[in-house]
């Protein structure tokens, strides 16, 4: 079965310092993988995508995120944190093949930013 | 320009009344989607619709009734509302069932008293 999990639900950097945020697939089929960000009552916006090309993907904001299969890993980093990067952030793992798939969420992973 | 609205931004009633989220997006995609997010930040996907049929159903009430008048349109309506039902729900879209990204309106609170 398809899953997702966020290895971290909070995490708590200086500004100015590097961002990790964790997380690990699990997936039959050759994943298609995302982070998405939700700012305090916000909607959901993607951040980057991993479909099967590129295994280092760079996303907005200063966001990128590597796959790594033989980790069934897409850690999601950034070199230096911002006050505005303070956000719940989404791993997401698509289901299925094809047309077929569906969206599975991890259960976030809330970033918090000290001044 | 907002590419998916949701009215009302928040919501709420007591138990056992019947409740509608409106969702509309202009982006022209084909395909829309209904998100309920839990008190614990958890997001599921509820149904899906494609050129105004229903995709995914997945095990969610029957109290609850996706209705698309047409492709920009995706209601979510709600019969005899329960104090579980209480959460965020997201409506989203994207291009067709084959895209990937999927776009996300600001979410609809609702609380069942």
């Amino acid at each position: 079965a398809q899953s997702v999990t966020q290895l971290d639900s909070h995490v708590s950097v200086s500004e100015g310092t590097p961002v990790l945020l964790r997380c690990n697939y699990s997936s039959s089929y050759s994943p298609s993988l995302f982070w998405y960000v939700q700012h305090p009552n916000k909607g959901l916006q993607l951040l980057l995508k991993y479909t099967s090309a590129a295994t280092l993907v760079k996303g907005i904001n200063g966001f990128e995120a590597e796959f790594k299969k033989s980790e069934t890993s897409f850690h999601l980093t950034k070199p230096s944190a911002h006050m505005s990067d303070a956000a719940e952030y989404f791993c997401v793992v698509r289901v299925g093949p094809g047309s077929q798939g569906n969206l599975i969420f991890g259960k976030g992973t809330k970033l918090s930013v000290k001044p | 320009d907002t590419a998916v609205s949701q009215t009302p931004k928040y919501l709420v009633t007591q138990m056992g009344n019947d409740k509608s989220i409106k969702c509309e997006q202009n982006l022209g995609h084909d395909t829309m989607y209904w998100y309920k997010q839990d008190s614990k930040k958890f997001l599921k996907i509820m149904f899906s619709y494609n050129n105004k049929e229903l995709i995914i159903n997945e095990t969610v009430p029957n109290r609850f009734s996706p209705k698309s008048p047409d492709k920009a349109h995706l209601n979510l309506h709600i019969n005899s509302l329960e104090l579980g039902d209480s959460a965020v729900y997201f409506c989203a879209s994207s291009q067709d069932l084959a895209t990937y990204e999927q776009y996300f309106g600001p979410g609809t609170r609702l609380t069942v008293t």
